[in-house]
């Protein structure tokens, strides 16, 4: 079964850039059909999708962001990464990767990471 | 943006009862709608994908129905292990995006 696993730094500054990673397990990342999501969900509110990565390099972000997204995927290691810059305490959120599955032109979110808090504060 | 509307926000239901939990898009969505459970302090599981598919291991008292813009989540002879927040998420078109979410609350 596919696992992902987020890791990175718990606190980040105002101003300055979030950086995460996402380990997937018991697949390739490589595997065609599937994306990978960034998401996040805000204390207490509901879920936004950041974007996703294809294996081969492509990405869509989420417009809401203002071109402050960067995906990127390693497949050599099986992973990929997120950096948002410009943080602000707006962005202090639980972050999420996930798979996403896609058939027909569209895809869903089958396998999720545990999360992980991330609080922008000086 | 897509706009996912969820109906209700809050439900308080006996085990046992037939839940039914709506998600109405702003625009036609195809079949394009998928609907995750998430427990507190825990991330979100995919229950249906593509309107009425179950996902591999989730239980048969789940489906889903619609397509357009209506689509419903029926939770059949709830369980007090369903108490969670139900969302339903759109693949439509980008951005994706997701309803504001249904919390079950277990009487």
């Amino acid at each position: 079964q596919v696992q992902l696993q987020e890791s990175g730094p718990g606190l980040v500054k105002p101003s300055q850039t979030l950086s995460l990673t996402c380990i997937v397990s018991g697949g390739s990342i490589s595997s065609g059909g599937n994306y990978w999501s960034w998401i996040r969900q805000h204390p207490g509110k509901g879920l936004e999708w950041i974007g996703y990565i294809y294996h081969r390099g492509s990405t869509y972000y989420n417009p809401s962001l203002k071109g402050r997204v960067t995906i990127s995927v390693d497949t050599s290691k099986n992973q990929f990464s997120l950096k948002l810059n410009s943080v602000t305490a707006a962005d202090t959120a639980v972050y999420y990767c996930a798979r996403t599955y896609y058939y027909d032109s569209s895809g869903s979110f089958d396998y999720w990471g545990q999360g992980t808090l991330v609080t922008v504060s000086s | 943006e897509i706009v996912l509307t969820q109906s209700p926000d809050f439900q308080s239901v006996t085990p046992k009862e037939k839940v039914t939990i709506t998600c109405r898009a702003s625009q036609s969505i195809g079949s394009s709608l998928h609907w995750y459970q998430q427990k507190p302090d825990q991330s979100p599981k995919l229950l249906i994908k593509y309107a009425s598919q179950s996902f591999s291991g989730v239980p048969s008292r789940f489906s889903g129905s619609g397509s357009g813009t209506d689509f419903t989540l029926t939770i059949n002879s709830l369980e007090a292990e369903d108490a969670a927040t139900y969302y339903c998420h759109q693949s439509s078109s980008f951005p994706y995006t997701f309803g504001q979410g249904t919390k079950l609350e277990i009487k």
